[in-house]
């Protein structure tokens, strides 16, 4: 099946440093990339859309400047969290869509990155 | 906008009983659907999942039924595993041209032996 790796798993990091999330399909081509947010108890949130050579797609209230996207290759995808603060503590998780024939709507999710920000 | 409704777990259940988490959705036009799974220390991993009004998907003996007129999609399972204890997210995807999905919040599911 198709695979999504994230990298890292957790990280904790002081208040006002950067911090870069990586996104993978290990083997599939996706040409589309999605970025959700989850805080506990609550359900995964779209922060944004990525395509392959193109500018993210962010929905309402997500601040792109705050969260940079960077979608390079076929197969990563990066989520930088600029000037980081301890509200942006969460569970972010990616998903990939293939393009590939029979896949139609399905996102394949990657296992999510801890964030705790100090 | 777009909004989906699940109950809220923890549900606890024994070995071999039978299973319904419900959910609702708000959407406009006509959304798919879907049921996700996460066991522990996975990502999420689609279940099943149905594109128009009256189809039923399933998989692994989990079933759900696209219904138009109550806006529901409810996951039912005849006898449940102990395997199958997990957090299920309901979700849809609009009818329009976006990609991203709506989520529930989740229920965790526990099975007892």
């Amino acid at each position: 099946g198709a695979v999504v790796s994230q990298h890292p798993s957790r990280v904790i990091c002081k208040s006002g440093t950067s911090v870069k999330i990586e996104c993978r399909s290990l083997d599939f081509q996706a040409t589309t990339m999605f970025w959700y947010r989850q805080f506990p108890k609550k359900s995964l949130m779209l922060m944004a859309t990525s395509n392959e050579g193109s500018k993210a797609t962010y929905e309402q209230g997500v601040e792109k400047d705050k969260f940079l996207i960077n979608h390079a290759s076929l197969t990563l995808s990066t989520l930088t969290v600029t000037s980081a603060h301890p509200e942006d503590s969460s569970f972010y998780i990616c998903s990939a869509r293939s393009q590939a024939a029979g896949r139609y709507n399905e996102q394949f999710f990657g296992p999510g990155t801890r964030l705790t920000v100090l | 906008g777009n909004s989906v409704t699940q109950m809220e777990g923890p549900v606890t259940l024994s070995e071999e009983a039978f299973l319904t988490i419900n959910c609702t959705y708000t959407a406009t036009g006509y959304p798919s659907l879907f049921w996700y799974v996460q066991y522990p220390g996975e990502g999420l991993q689609l279940l099943l999942k149905a594109t128009k009004a009256d189809d039923k998907g399933s998989n692994k003996g989990f079933e759900a039924t696209y219904r138009k007129e109550t806006t529901s999609f409810h996951l039912e399972k005849g006898s449940v595993q102990v395997s199958d204890s997990a957090v299920y997210f309901c979700a849809l995807k609009s009818g329009g041209g976006a990609d991203g999905l709506t989520f529930g919040k989740g229920t965790h599911l526990i099975i007892q032996p």
